[in-house]
């Protein structure tokens, strides 16, 4: 998993911070959001999903919000500790059939003790 | 212990040597997917299949080949590797579609 890492946009925190990751998505159509952690050397594990028809979603120690109105998805993490180091992937599903996932780009996400 | 595993984890070959990926769920699930990934591009899926004897390609699907003999297994083939075929290379499954998928470790394949 080392080279995941490779060319994509950093967020370094400090542990206890919250910290905001930020995901642009693509096509309007799209009617289901999900959000993937990924650690070193491990396959994407699965953190939040939200809905298009909702706003806001919750859990725990994260929280989903999705605007429509300029494609914008962001997954809150509060508190966060050395172990949410991890490079953090949106997807996307349209609604034309839930067949396929286009996954966005990831932002790796550093926390400081 | 629900699992995706994949075999080998580590593969070093090369150009046009034949080659399979296994992937095995121990879940009962319909839906397995194949993805691969390369630095600055994400996540790209390869092929999926809903149930037994149902595939369909992906967003990349060339110079790939799958099989979906039996529920729990969906190998990855590649007839004659190139080396942009280089990557990083996860299965998924799940119950139904892509909403909640669980991802094997990953199999790591470098073609000279």
């Amino acid at each position: 998993g080392e080279s995941v890492g490779l060319h994509l946009p950093t967020l370094s925190v400090q542990e206890g911070d919250n910290s905001i990751i930020n995901c642009a998505y693509s096509n309007s159509a799209s009617d289901y959001f999900i959000w993937y952690k990924q650690e070193s050397g491990k396959g994407p594990q699965f953190i939040i999903d939200i809905r298009s028809n909702m706003d806001k979603r919750q859990g725990q120690r994260v929280t989903v919000l999705l605007n429509k109105t300029v494609k914008h998805l962001s997954l809150q993490i509060a508190a966060t500790q050395p172990g949410d180091s991890a490079v953090y992937f949106c997807a996307e599903i349209l609604n034309s059939g839930y067949s396929t996932l286009t996954f966005g780009k990831g932002t790796m996400l550093l926390v400081s003790p | 212990e629900a699992q995706v595993t994949q075999n080998p984890r580590y593969l070093i070959t090369v150009t046009g040597k034949k080659l399979t990926v296994t992937c095995s769920q121990n879940m009962n699930h319909e839906y397995m997917s194949w993805y691969r990934q390369d630095p600055g591009l994400g996540l790209r899926q390869i092929y999926y299949s809903m149930n037994v004897e149902v595939t369909d390609k992906g967003d990349v699907p060339e110079g790939y080949k799958v099989s979906r003999k039996e529920k729990r297994n969906f190998p990855l083939i590649l007839e004659s590797p190139s080396p942009n075929q280089t990557s990083l290379y996860f299965c998924a499954s799940s119950a139904l579609g892509v909403d909640t998928q669980y991802f094997g470790p990953g199999t790591r394949l470098t073609v000279l």
